[in-house]
């Protein structure tokens, strides 16, 4: 069955500083791998996106990292701001174009940065 | 873009009553998606449209929810009757094909009291 492990499940930090969430998965064939930020009361939005070639990918402070050997991929936040308080959700697609049969989401890790 | 559109963002009804959620997707994506998201499980496909086509409906959790995407502009969700535990938020999401442009609208929140 396919899975997306996420952790922690939720985590507290001072601004300013770094973190990294991860994410595990056993979904098959891969195609990509999604990371999501989720505001509180809005829709999920798009950080990156990454392919079975990619090992990493940045948006901004946002850095993604794939290892598709090991079936697991991180997402590292540099210089954290309050806005960046949300959940994080990584979806895994096992379809190439990531059709919505083949996406597997995780429950997300719910980051609170503390002033 | 207006982006993918959903109405109402909040909804309160009474247990029993019928409800019904709009969604409209970005101009061009040919494929629809509904959502629902609770803490308990996060989000959950119900069901997905291409080319306003239901493809995939097992996620639809009985009979009483049932989905229509009369043309390419417009969705719709409907609960009859509804109970307490459908209380969530329920996302529509939109793409092109291939999934390229996946993009979420920002949700209803139903509470069924």
């Amino acid at each position: 069955k396919n899975q997306v492990e996420q952790s922690p499940q939720s985590l507290i930090i001072l601004e300013g500083k770094n973190c990294t969430l991860q994410c595990n998965y056993t979904v098959s064939p891969f195609s990509n791998l999604r990371w999501y930020k989720q505001d509180t009361g809005r829709g999920p939005v798009s950080l990156t996106i990454m392919t079975f070639s990619e090992n990493t990918k940045s948006n901004g402070r946002y850095t993604a990292t794939l290892d598709a050997d090991t079936k697991q991929s991180s997402l590292h936040i540099t210089a954290s701001q309050l806005s960046d308080s949300a959940s994080y959700i990584c979806v895994v697609s096992a379809r190439s174009g990531g059709g919505a049969d083949g996406l597997t989401f995780g429950k997300g890790t719910h980051l609170i940065i503390q002033p | 873009d207006a982006g993918v559109i959903q109405s109402p963002r909040h909804e309160v009804t009474e247990m029993g009553q019928e409800v019904t959620l709009r969604c409209k997707p970005i101009s061009g994506h040919n494929s629809l998606f509904w959502y629902r998201q609770t803490m308990m499980r996060g989000l959950e496909l119900l069901i997905y449209f291409n080319n306003n086509v239901p493809i995939d409906d097992s996620g639809m959790p009985e009979d009483r929810f049932s989905a229509k995407m009369p043309n390419a502009s417009f969705s719709t969700l409907k609960i009859q009757p509804s109970e307490p535990r459908d209380s969530a938020v329920y996302f529509c999401a939109s793409s092109s094909r291939g999934g390229y442009g996946y993009t979420f609208g920002s949700g209803t929140r139903l509470t069924v009291v």
